[in-house]
């Protein structure tokens, strides 16, 4: 198994810009998280999905983030406006039924 | 009550050395207590992990310490090696719950 892929693996946008990343988790896998990693906060959860269906998301810091999950094997996390203190890294992790999650190798987002 | 506290924010420990990092955490309810293992560039990866119905649990070199009624944990790392050098983060979640709330990690450097 690949294991969690994410794309891009680094992005550079400018403020105001549209930002889309993407994830496939492990096949079989029924849970998908995604987090945001900075210096300040550490690894915060965004949103989570169970069979492809948004559970929580308080996580999301405000409206201009957007999470999809049109189906089991991809998801997005969509930034519209993007803004300076969007930058980080943006992690997405999947799950079976068990407790451990199995995290992508991130996303760096910087947005000038 | 979500919050996990982690200590030491560095340390530093000579190859052959013990290293420790200590959890503690408010919410009773937790009972699924996980550490994670993050190089530079990379996603965090379960490490080991441990339930409230044993006090200690060990695979190879690592070692979980469990106090329930201190409400704290720790990680041990036997014969620290140089490729032991990552960030550490603590985590926990009750059970049934699918969101870890992580420590705010530890980083973690052995020296020859």
């Amino acid at each position: 198994d690949a294991g969690v892929i994410q794309s891009p693996r680094h992005e550079v946008t400018e403020m105001g810009q549209e930002v889309t990343l993407r994830c496939k988790p492990i096949s079989g896998h029924n849970s998908l998280f995604w987090y945001r990693q900075t210096m300040m906060r550490g690894l915060e959860l965004l949103i989570y999905f169970n069979n492809n269906v948004p559970i929580d998301d308080s996580g999301m810091p405000e409206d201009r983030f957007s999470a999809k999950m049109p189906n089991a094997s991809f998801s997005t996390l969509k930034i519209q406006p993007s803004e300076p203190r969007d930058s980080a890294v943006y992690f997405c992790a999947s799950r079976t039924y068990r407790d451990e999650q199995f995290f992508g190798p991130g996303t760096r987002l910087t947005v000038l | 009550q979500q919050q996990v506290k982690q200590s030491p924010q560095s340390l530093i420990v000579q190859k052959g050395g013990i290293s420790i990092i200590n959890c503690a955490y408010e919410n009773t309810a937790f009972d699924y207590f996980p550490w994670y293992q993050q190089f530079p560039g990379k996603g965090p990866a379960l490490l080991i992990a441990i339930r409230p119905d044993v006090s200690e649990k060990k695979e190879g070199r690592f070692t979980i310490s469990f106090n329930k009624s201190a409400k704290q944990f720790s990680l041990h790392i036997m014969d620290s090696q140089p490729g032991d050098s990552a960030t550490y983060f603590c985590a926990a979640t009750p059970f049934g719950n699918e969101k870890l709330t992580f420590g705010t990690g530890t980083r973690l450097t052995i020296i020859p």
